[in-house]
């Protein structure tokens, strides 16, 4: 099972909107509503930001969405604040015999 | 609240073996899937295994099957990850997380521990 396809980095200024994508095959991101997305900064443990494709958990801003079409996900970070900077993950549950994967990672840096 | 405390982390000799743990608190740990991400020095999250809530059914990422071993003791809300035959690139942080609802296995991830630091080296 192949990572999931992400962009290596992204930027924006503050106030901006920015969208990571996250490009799988038919037998993950395709094939399932299982996506999410985790946030990273460093030196700390991930942070679930998104499941279900575009689904926030309590506490998560509503800055962040997510969506889906096709074979790629894509996490929308809008009005882009300097805490918004670290590492995005999106993974997805797949039907090959390993059952997840995760994203290569994408760096979000705030100009 | 949730908790989730990795231990059994160290430096390990490449072919040994090693048992890393997750104490968990804070809830019904019987009633959660559990899995295992790794993240090595610099690099992307991986996944690595995950158990059903019942340990009824396990799965393993390719680069660790045949290897590693993922099990839980309900009665005491600990999730294992039994290592062997250990290889230079198996140097990570290892996170052990839970999944979002009871019950369920969808690769949400709601809470994760602190990681615990894996490296081997000779």
């Amino acid at each position: 099972q192949s990572a999931l396809t992400q962009p290596a980095s992204v930027s924006g200024s503050p106030g901006q909107s920015i969208t990571i994508s996250c490009t799988g095959t038919s037998s993950d991101v395709g094939d399932y509503k299982y996506v999410s997305w985790y946030q990273q900064h460093p030196g700390k443990a991930p942070k679930l930001m998104i499941y279900e494709v575009s689904n926030r958990p309590s506490g998560v801003s509503n800055r962040f969405s997510g969506s889906k079409s096709g074979n790629t996900a894509s996490l929308t970070i809008s009005g882009l604040q300097a805490e918004d900077e670290a590492d995005y993950y999106c993974s997805s549950y797949t039907s090959s015999s390993t059952l997840g994967v995760f994203g290569t990672g994408t760096k979000v840096t705030v100009l | 609240q949730v908790q989730l405390v990795e231990s059994g982390g160290g430096v390990v000799q490449p072919g040994r073996s090693l048992r890393l743990s997750c104490a968990a608190s804070g809830f019904t740990f019987s009633n959660y899937g559990m899995h295992w991400v790794r993240q090595a020095p610099g690099k992307g999250l991986e996944w690595v295994a995950v158990i059903w809530y019942d340990g009824s059914n396990k799965y393993y990422a390719d680069s660790v099957k045949g290897r590693f071993t993922i099990s839980r003791d309900n009665s005491k809300n600990t999730l294992y990850l039994q290592m062997n035959s250990l290889r230079a690139e198996d140097t990570a942080v290892f996170y052990c997380a839970r999944e979002r609802l009871i019950g369920d296995t969808t690769m949400a991830l709601g809470y994760w521990g602190q990681g615990t630091l894996l490296t081997v080296s000779s």
